[in-house]
Formats: C-alpha cells, sequence, structure tokens
C-alpha cells in the first residue's frame, strides 16, 4: 500500500508566522488530501490538491489562510497562514490507495501536530 | 443533514476483555463504511471497509457489522490488548455514482486498555 510520509511532524509557531507543511507519497496519485483533526472533533476536509490546477477548498477554508501546492503527481504542501492559536491543530495529508482486493482506501500520513502561542 | 455519530465517546476496558464500538450515520445515499484505527501520533490506517451488501467483516481480532436498514454499525474488538489503545475512527461514503464518494468522519471513540 502507497507510504505517506510528512513533515514537519510537530512544530510550535509564533502568532502572526506561517508555516509549511511537505506531503510526499511513494507513488503517483491523481488527488491528495488535506485534513485537519482538532481535539475532540471530527476530521474536516481542508481542501483537494490536484496536479496541474488549483485546489479546490472546503467550505470554510480560503485560499489565503491555506494555499497548497501540488507540482507533481508524487508531492504537495500546506500552508498555514498567519497562524493565530486557533490554527493550534493536527494537519493530515491522505491519498486514495488501492488494496489487493481492488477496494479503495484513504490512506494518511502520520499527521503534522502544530501548536500556535 | 449526513452525519456520523460514534458511541461511546471514550472507553476504559482491561486487557484480554472484549468490547464493542457503535457508529450510527444518517449518511444517504450510502455508498459504503470504514473503520480506522489511529494511535496516538500517527495518521488513521484502515480496518475494514463494508458495503451495503455486507454484514459482517473480520480482521483478525476486530469484527465489523453492518446494518444498512437501521443505518448502525459496530466494531467488535476481541481479547484485547494493549495496542488496542487507540481512536476508532468510523467513516460513511456517500455514493456519488463513483466508488471515491464524499466522506463523513464520526468523532472517534478513545479505547484506553489497562494491563
Amino acid at each position: 500500500s502507497a507510504v505517506i510520509s510528512q513533515k514537519p511532524s510537530r512544530d510550535i509557531c509564533q502568532r502572526g508566522t506561517s508555516l509549511t507543511i511537505q506531503c510526499q507519497v511513494d507513488s503517483q496519485v491523481t488527488m491528495m488530501f488535506w485534513y485537519r483533526q482538532q481535539p475532540g472533533q471530527s476530521l474536516t476536509l481542508i481542501a483537494t490538491a490536484n496536479q496541474g490546477s488549483e485546489a479546490t477548498y472546503e467550505s470554510g477554508f480560503v485560499i489565503d489562510k491555506f494555499p497548497i501546492s501540488r507540482p507533481n503527481l508524487t508531492f504537495s504542501t500546506l500552508t498555514v497562514s498567519n497562524m493565530s492559536p486557533e490554527d493550534s491543530s493536527i494537519y493530515l495529508c491522505s491519498a486514495w490507495d488501492r488494496t489487493p482486493s481492488g477496494a479503495n482506501v484513504l490512506t494518511f500520513g502520520a499527521g503534522s501536530r502544530l501548536t500556535v502561542l | 443533514k449526513n452525519q456520523v455519530e460514534q458511541s461511546p465517546q471514550s472507553l476504559i476496558i482491561l486487557e484480554g476483555k472484549n468490547c464493542t464500538l457503535q457508529c450510527n450515520y444518517t449518511v444517504s445515499p450510502f455508498s459504503n463504511l470504514r473503520w480506522y484505527k489511529q494511535d496516538t501520533g500517527r495518521g488513521p490506517v484502515s480496518l475494514t471497509i463494508m458495503t451495503f451488501s455486507e454484514n459482517t467483516k473480520s480482521n483478525g481480532r476486530y469484527t465489523a457489522t453492518l446494518d444498512a436498514d437501521t443505518k448502525q454499525s459496530s466494531l467488535h474488538i476481541t481479547a484485547s490488548q494493549l495496542s488496542d489503545s487507540a481512536s476508532y475512527i468510523c467513516v460513511v461514503s456517500a455514493d456519488r455514482g463513483s466508488t471515491l464518494g464524499r466522506l463523513y468522519f464520526g468523532r472517534g471513540t478513545q479505547l484506553t486498555v489497562w494491563p
């Protein structure tokens, strides 16, 4: 199955700064997804990153706050801009993979835990 | 409104005991339901995936059931181990005419297994 690597795994940032999270997949995938996971909350889709086109953002998320790059079929970045303490969360990268039985399964990276002071 | 509700929110059991986690959903039209396990500091990992026609699916000590009529699923863990301590997330996919439908996530059940 696909292996998804994220970095940094965790970071502590100052209010007002920006942080870029990198996501690398060990195989080519059409779509990559960025999720946010806040304590006690369900995973929330931020955007879908497509290679060669602008990312598609979900309601409540905007490009100015969460710019995304997708330069090729194995890599994507998510930037959290002008951070505030409310942005403290785990950010997860994911992509569709296929099991040996042929089922589609959403595979996740280990996540990037962001703390904003 | 498409929703996925999980219960209990948290659960503590002793090593070797069994437990059952519940998932109720209102997602429609239904495509499939997945259970994920998320260890602390890790991303979610798929345990099972069940389609409309499947009632039971096992993966080792994990057995998932699905009642599409009542829109309920359960995840039963047998002979629990310390390594079962994790958050278990129920994810329901809405059918958009493809197998890659929109996903709806539950908040998860935090399971702690004590020695």
